[in-house]
């Protein structure tokens, strides 16, 4: 089945406390994105990347960490995690880096910083 | 810089009545632009997308789009609303030469019986 997976699901941690979201897809794209969803504003782009080893900032990249050194694996780290960051966050794929190709999107991780 | 307007937090309509979720936009030349449906403890599932050519775009489950570039507006619609639409649903623009999404804050529907 073609999807895009993410673990945790639910992560619980306390301030300062490294830790990784991981993400794989199983459909061969080219573009990976992090989003983290707030009430009231919406998803907003963490960081996205291209192709393996291309990698760009979103709209919200402080705080955040990405790697892309295989084209189905784009995890994301929280260095030092902070109480704002936490969020629900989603990882999506797309087949092409541009033009109108739409997104799929994994479960979610809900992520709460103590 | 692109951004996307959903001006109402939240739309209730009777089931069986048509629906509409607006959706205004502002990015410099010609966007791509898409509809996603979040239901509760999912992710979001892609409805429909504008690229090019006819303004009145056709998605899954009878969602429809009507693209207006002199509105940039992208109001998204069906005949008739069933108590399953009941979700959230997200607007978001993609610039046609860009590599960024950007999306709007979401519209909570809510289908009556």
């Amino acid at each position: 089945e073609a999807q895009v997976t993410q673990n945790p699901r639910y992560l619980i941690t306390v301030t300062g406390k490294k830790l990784t979201v991981t993400c794989s897809q199983n459909m061969n794209h080219e573009y990976m994105s992090w989003y983290r969803q707030d009430p009231g504003l919406g998803l907003r782009q963490i960081y996205y990347s291209m192709n393996v080893e291309v990698t760009d900032k979103g709209d919200v990249p402080e705080g955040y960490k990405v790697s892309r050194k295989e084209k189905r694996n784009f995890p994301l780290i929280l260095e030092s995690p902070s109480p704002n960051q936490t969020s629900l966050y989603f990882c999506a794929s797309s087949f092409l880096a541009g033009g109108p190709n739409e997104q799929f999107f994994g479960p979610g991780t809900r992520l709460t910083v103590l | 810089a692109q951004s996307v307007a959903q001006p109402e937090d939240q739309v209730n309509v009777a089931e069986g009545n048509p629906l509409t979720v607006k959706c205004t936009y502002s990015v410099s030349g010609n966007p791509y632009l898409f509809w996603y449906v979040q239901y509760p403890n999912r992710g979001l599932q892609f409805l429909l997308k504008y690229i090019t050519g006819d303004n009145l775009v056709k998605g899954s489950y009878g969602f429809e789009a009507e693209f207006n570039k002199s509105q940039t507006s992208f109001h998204l619609k069906k005949p008739s609303a069933l108590v399953s639409d009941s979700a959230l649903y997200f607007c978001a623009v993609r610039a046609r030469y860009g590599q960024n999404f950007v999306f709007g804050p979401g519209t909570r529907l809510s289908v009556l019986p």
